[in-house]
Protein backbone atom coordinates (compact mmCIF):
# COMPACT_ATOMS: atom_id res chain seq x y z
CA UNK A 1 0.00 0.00 0.00
CA UNK A 2 1.02 3.59 -0.33
CA UNK A 3 3.04 4.75 2.86
CA UNK A 4 5.39 8.22 3.77
CA UNK A 5 8.05 7.50 6.48
CA UNK A 6 10.66 9.27 8.19
CA UNK A 7 14.28 7.79 8.71
CA UNK A 8 14.26 10.42 12.11
CA UNK A 9 11.86 11.51 14.48
CA UNK A 10 14.31 14.09 15.59
CA UNK A 11 16.88 15.71 14.69
CA UNK A 12 18.92 17.72 16.56
CA UNK A 13 21.79 20.55 14.95
CA UNK A 14 23.48 23.47 15.44
CA UNK A 15 22.39 26.96 15.05
CA UNK A 16 24.78 27.87 11.44
CA UNK A 17 25.29 24.05 10.74
CA UNK A 18 23.04 22.60 7.31
CA UNK A 19 20.23 20.12 8.15
CA UNK A 20 18.66 16.90 6.24
CA UNK A 21 15.71 15.88 7.12
CA UNK A 22 14.93 12.77 4.81
CA UNK A 23 11.54 10.96 4.11
CA UNK A 24 10.82 7.14 1.76
CA UNK A 25 8.11 6.83 -0.05
CA UNK A 26 6.59 3.60 -1.18
CA UNK A 27 4.37 4.53 -3.81
CA UNK A 28 6.84 4.59 -7.25
CA UNK A 29 3.80 6.20 -9.21
CA UNK A 30 3.45 9.56 -6.93
CA UNK A 31 4.19 12.39 -9.15
CA UNK A 32 4.11 15.66 -6.96
CA UNK A 33 5.97 16.20 -3.35
CA UNK A 34 5.56 18.40 -0.79
CA UNK A 35 7.31 19.69 2.16
CA UNK A 36 5.26 21.55 5.29
CA UNK A 37 6.84 23.08 8.01
CA UNK A 38 4.46 23.54 11.37
CA UNK A 39 5.93 25.33 13.94
CA UNK A 40 4.41 24.94 17.70
CA UNK A 41 0.61 25.83 18.00
CA UNK A 42 0.35 26.72 14.37
CA UNK A 43 -1.03 25.04 11.65
CA UNK A 44 1.32 23.39 8.48
CA UNK A 45 2.58 25.53 6.06
CA UNK A 46 4.28 25.09 2.63
CA UNK A 47 7.92 24.96 1.85
CA UNK A 48 8.85 23.75 -1.38
CA UNK A 49 7.64 21.02 -4.07
CA UNK A 50 8.87 19.05 -6.48
CA UNK A 51 7.59 17.01 -9.37
CA UNK A 52 8.77 13.83 -9.89
CA UNK A 53 10.26 14.56 -13.74
CA UNK A 54 12.73 16.48 -11.62
CA UNK A 55 15.84 15.59 -9.55
CA UNK A 56 16.13 18.60 -7.84
CA UNK A 57 14.55 22.04 -6.79
CA UNK A 58 16.12 24.82 -4.92
CA UNK A 59 14.53 27.47 -2.62
CA UNK A 60 15.49 30.13 -0.24
CA UNK A 61 18.45 28.07 1.81
CA UNK A 62 16.14 24.85 1.38
CA UNK A 63 16.65 22.78 -1.08
CA UNK A 64 14.56 19.11 -1.80
CA UNK A 65 16.29 16.15 -3.66
CA UNK A 66 14.69 13.15 -5.02
CA UNK A 67 15.96 9.89 -5.79
CA UNK A 68 13.25 8.00 -7.40
CA UNK A 69 15.43 5.09 -7.97
CA UNK A 70 15.35 4.62 -4.28
CA UNK A 71 12.14 6.47 -3.73
CA UNK A 72 13.84 8.61 -1.06
CA UNK A 73 13.06 12.61 -0.29
CA UNK A 74 15.36 15.32 1.39
CA UNK A 75 14.97 18.54 2.69
CA UNK A 76 18.21 20.62 3.12
CA UNK A 77 17.90 23.45 4.98
CA UNK A 78 21.15 25.85 4.59
CA UNK A 79 22.92 27.48 7.99
CA UNK A 80 19.88 26.44 9.79
CA UNK A 81 18.54 29.16 12.42
CA UNK A 82 16.30 28.64 15.99
CA UNK A 83 13.23 29.90 13.81
CA UNK A 84 13.71 26.60 11.79
CA UNK A 85 13.01 24.94 14.44
CA UNK A 86 9.65 23.20 13.92
CA UNK A 87 8.09 19.23 12.69
CA UNK A 88 8.73 19.03 9.14
CA UNK A 89 6.42 16.75 7.16
CA UNK A 90 7.03 15.28 4.06
CA UNK A 91 3.88 14.47 1.77
CA UNK A 92 3.59 12.55 -1.58
CA UNK A 93 0.33 13.11 -3.83
CA UNK A 94 -1.02 9.54 -4.20
CA UNK A 95 -1.85 8.20 -7.87
CA UNK A 96 -5.84 8.12 -7.43
CA UNK A 97 -7.78 10.96 -6.40
CA UNK A 98 -7.65 14.85 -6.57
CA UNK A 99 -5.20 16.29 -4.66
CA UNK A 100 -5.35 13.65 -2.33
CA UNK A 101 -1.99 13.38 -0.61
CA UNK A 102 -0.33 11.59 2.38
CA UNK A 103 1.67 12.56 4.69
CA UNK A 104 4.30 11.20 6.38
CA UNK A 105 4.62 11.08 10.28
CA UNK A 106 6.66 14.07 10.33
CA UNK A 107 10.67 14.86 12.21
CA UNK A 108 10.93 17.32 14.89
CA UNK A 109 14.38 19.69 14.28
CA UNK A 110 16.06 21.41 17.34
CA UNK A 111 18.12 23.86 16.51
CA UNK A 112 20.55 24.69 19.23
CA UNK A 113 22.62 28.03 19.80
CA UNK B 1 -2.18 36.38 3.10
CA UNK B 2 -4.60 33.66 3.10
CA UNK B 3 -6.37 33.16 5.82
CA UNK B 4 -8.09 30.09 6.85
CA UNK B 5 -9.87 30.39 10.42
CA UNK B 6 -10.71 27.75 13.41
CA UNK B 7 -13.50 29.08 15.42
CA UNK B 8 -12.47 26.49 18.39
CA UNK B 9 -8.96 26.05 19.06
CA UNK B 10 -9.65 23.61 21.89
CA UNK B 11 -13.21 21.88 23.18
CA UNK B 12 -13.88 18.98 25.57
CA UNK B 13 -16.47 17.14 24.93
CA UNK B 14 -18.11 13.80 27.05
CA UNK B 15 -18.73 10.40 24.45
CA UNK B 16 -22.22 10.83 23.22
CA UNK B 17 -21.84 14.57 22.56
CA UNK B 18 -22.13 15.96 18.41
CA UNK B 19 -19.34 18.10 17.99
CA UNK B 20 -19.06 21.09 15.36
CA UNK B 21 -15.95 21.90 13.70
CA UNK B 22 -16.16 25.18 11.88
CA UNK B 23 -13.57 26.63 9.04
CA UNK B 24 -13.67 29.41 7.08
CA UNK B 25 -11.26 30.68 4.58
CA UNK B 26 -11.32 34.55 3.15
CA UNK B 27 -9.39 33.87 0.01
CA UNK B 28 -12.82 32.31 -2.56
CA UNK B 29 -10.96 29.14 -2.46
CA UNK B 30 -13.52 26.30 -4.63
CA UNK B 31 -11.32 23.33 -2.16
CA UNK B 32 -11.58 22.81 1.32
CA UNK B 33 -10.40 19.83 3.82
CA UNK B 34 -10.59 18.23 6.62
CA UNK B 35 -7.29 16.07 8.30
CA UNK B 36 -6.81 15.13 11.88
CA UNK B 37 -3.16 15.05 13.31
CA UNK B 38 -1.85 12.57 15.61
CA UNK B 39 1.35 12.00 17.22
CA UNK B 40 3.62 9.40 15.06
CA UNK B 41 0.87 9.31 12.03
CA UNK B 42 0.74 12.77 10.43
CA UNK B 43 -1.75 13.98 8.62
CA UNK B 44 -5.25 11.98 7.52
CA UNK B 45 -7.38 13.24 5.49
CA UNK B 46 -11.18 13.17 6.77
CA UNK B 47 -12.99 14.89 4.11
CA UNK B 48 -12.71 17.35 1.15
CA UNK B 49 -14.69 19.46 -1.23
CA UNK B 50 -14.49 20.84 -4.16
CA UNK B 51 -17.07 22.91 -4.52
CA UNK B 52 -20.30 24.11 -2.76
CA UNK B 53 -22.58 21.09 -1.47
CA UNK B 54 -19.73 18.61 -3.08
CA UNK B 55 -17.66 16.25 -0.85
CA UNK B 56 -15.65 13.16 -0.97
CA UNK B 57 -14.80 10.71 1.44
CA UNK B 58 -10.80 10.81 2.47
CA UNK B 59 -8.94 8.09 4.13
CA UNK B 60 -11.01 7.84 7.53
CA UNK B 61 -14.27 9.17 6.73
CA UNK B 62 -15.94 7.07 9.73
CA UNK B 63 -17.69 8.62 12.29
CA UNK B 64 -18.00 12.14 10.65
CA UNK B 65 -19.41 13.89 8.33
CA UNK B 66 -19.53 17.63 6.80
CA UNK B 67 -21.24 20.86 5.51
CA UNK B 68 -20.27 22.54 2.59
CA UNK B 69 -23.21 25.61 2.43
CA UNK B 70 -21.07 28.20 1.19
CA UNK B 71 -17.50 28.33 -0.49
CA UNK B 72 -16.23 29.64 2.85
CA UNK B 73 -17.50 27.61 4.97
CA UNK B 74 -16.45 24.19 5.45
CA UNK B 75 -17.78 22.21 8.84
CA UNK B 76 -16.76 19.27 10.65
CA UNK B 77 -19.41 17.00 12.65
CA UNK B 78 -18.87 14.32 14.99
CA UNK B 79 -22.53 13.25 15.28
CA UNK B 80 -21.70 11.00 18.23
CA UNK B 81 -18.29 11.72 20.00
CA UNK B 82 -16.24 9.14 21.01
CA UNK B 83 -12.74 9.27 22.70
CA UNK B 84 -10.92 7.58 19.88
CA UNK B 85 -12.06 11.00 18.17
CA UNK B 86 -9.79 13.24 20.66
CA UNK B 87 -7.18 14.74 18.41
CA UNK B 88 -6.00 17.57 16.85
CA UNK B 89 -8.30 18.71 13.67
CA UNK B 90 -6.92 20.75 10.69
CA UNK B 91 -8.69 22.54 8.54
CA UNK B 92 -6.87 23.48 4.55
CA UNK B 93 -8.20 25.48 1.64
CA UNK B 94 -6.58 25.35 -2.19
CA UNK B 95 -7.34 27.31 -4.82
CA UNK B 96 -8.18 25.25 -8.39
CA UNK B 97 -4.93 26.05 -10.83
CA UNK B 98 -2.43 26.39 -8.06
CA UNK B 99 0.09 23.87 -7.22
CA UNK B 100 -1.58 20.53 -6.25
CA UNK B 101 -0.31 20.22 -2.56
CA UNK B 102 0.00 24.02 -1.77
CA UNK B 103 -2.72 23.86 0.46
CA UNK B 104 -3.32 26.87 3.28
CA UNK B 105 -3.99 25.22 6.97
CA UNK B 106 -5.75 26.89 9.88
CA UNK B 107 -4.58 26.64 13.21
CA UNK B 108 -6.35 23.60 14.72
CA UNK B 109 -8.89 22.66 16.41
CA UNK B 110 -7.87 20.47 19.79
CA UNK B 111 -10.59 18.14 20.87
CA UNK B 112 -10.79 16.24 23.92
CA UNK B 113 -13.77 13.84 24.45
CA UNK B 114 -13.70 12.32 28.19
Amino acid sequence: GESVGLHLPTLSVQEGDNSIINCAYSNSASDYFIWYKQESGKGPQFIIDIRSNMDKRQGQRVTVLLNKTVKHLSLQIAATQPGDSAVYFCAERSSGGYNKLIFGAGTRLAVHP
Amino acid sequence: DVKVTQSSRYLVKRTGEKVFLECVQDMDHENMFWYRQDPGLGLRLIYFSYDVKMKEKGDIPEGYSVSREKKERFSLILESASTNQTSMYLCASHPSGRAAGELFFGEGSRLTVL
